[in-house]
């Protein structure tokens, strides 16, 4: 399956500063996804991420305050923007592996950001 | 994607079986059930997928129903390595589907 090297693994941010996550697929993946984990809570899905192509966003997330970039089929990022301690969550990315399975997704580790 | 509901959290010991049911009412024709596990600080892993009856792996058993209205994750003798958040989810092959999350089950296994 594939490899995901997410990172930073956590960071201590001010708020009003941005933070940008990076994420590595040691294969070429179609699709890239990035969740947001809630202290305490399920996985929300941020947004889905194609190579040359615009981010789709989820309800309730906008460009603006995700960005998030794709610019080869090994590598996506995601920057939190303007930060306020709401966005203290860990961010995680995922691809999709495929067959066999249909939902057989692979997960970063994870990137736990606070912001203070 | 069929909304699926899960037990809040269970608890378990050390070489017991678990069995963690999901409720999936309005499964369609087409739906696999997937389940995942996620340890603290981790991603969520894939652990197990089936459509109907009975599907085992070296992790787990997944038991459907004939309507698979339900379905049941059941981990054989859990170990403290086992405590963890079980995630049940049910969705079509039709090109490509996002993951939706619920709630969680989350599992403590003490010794």
């Amino acid at each position: 399956s594939a490899v995901i090297s997410q990172k930073p693994s956590r960071d201590i941010c001010q708020r009003g500063t941005s933070l940008t996550i990076q994420c590595q697929v040691d294969s070429q993946v179609t699709m890239m996804f990035w969740y947001r984990q809630q202290p305490g809570q399920s996985l929300t899905l941020i947004a889905t991420a194609n190579q040359g192509s615009e981010a789709t966003y989820e309800s309730g997330f906008v460009i603006d305050k995700f960005p998030i970039s794709r610019p080869n089929l090994t590598f996506s990022t995601l920057t939190v923007s303007n930060m306020s301690p709401e966005d203290s969550s860990i961010y995680l990315c995922s691809v999709e592996e495929g067959s066999p399975y249909i939902y057989g997704y692979t997960f970063g580790s994870g990137t736990r950001l606070t912001v203070v | 994607l069929a909304k699926t509901t899960q037990p809040i959290s269970m608890d378990s010991y050390e070489g017991q079986e678990v069995n963690i049911t999901c409720s999936h009412n309005n499964i369609a024709t087409n739906d696999y059930i997937t389940w995942y596990q996620q340890f603290p600080s981790q991603g969520p892993r894939f652990i197990i997928q089936g459509y109907k009856t009975k599907v085992t792996n070296e992790v787990a058993s997944l038991f459907i129903p004939a309507d698979r209205k339900s379905s049941t994750l059941s981990l054989p003798r859990v170990s403290l390595s086992d405590t963890a958040v079980y995630y049940c989810l049910v969705g079509a092959n039709t090109g490509f589907q996002k993951l939706v999350f619920g709630t969680g089950t989350r599992l403590l296994v003490s010794p």
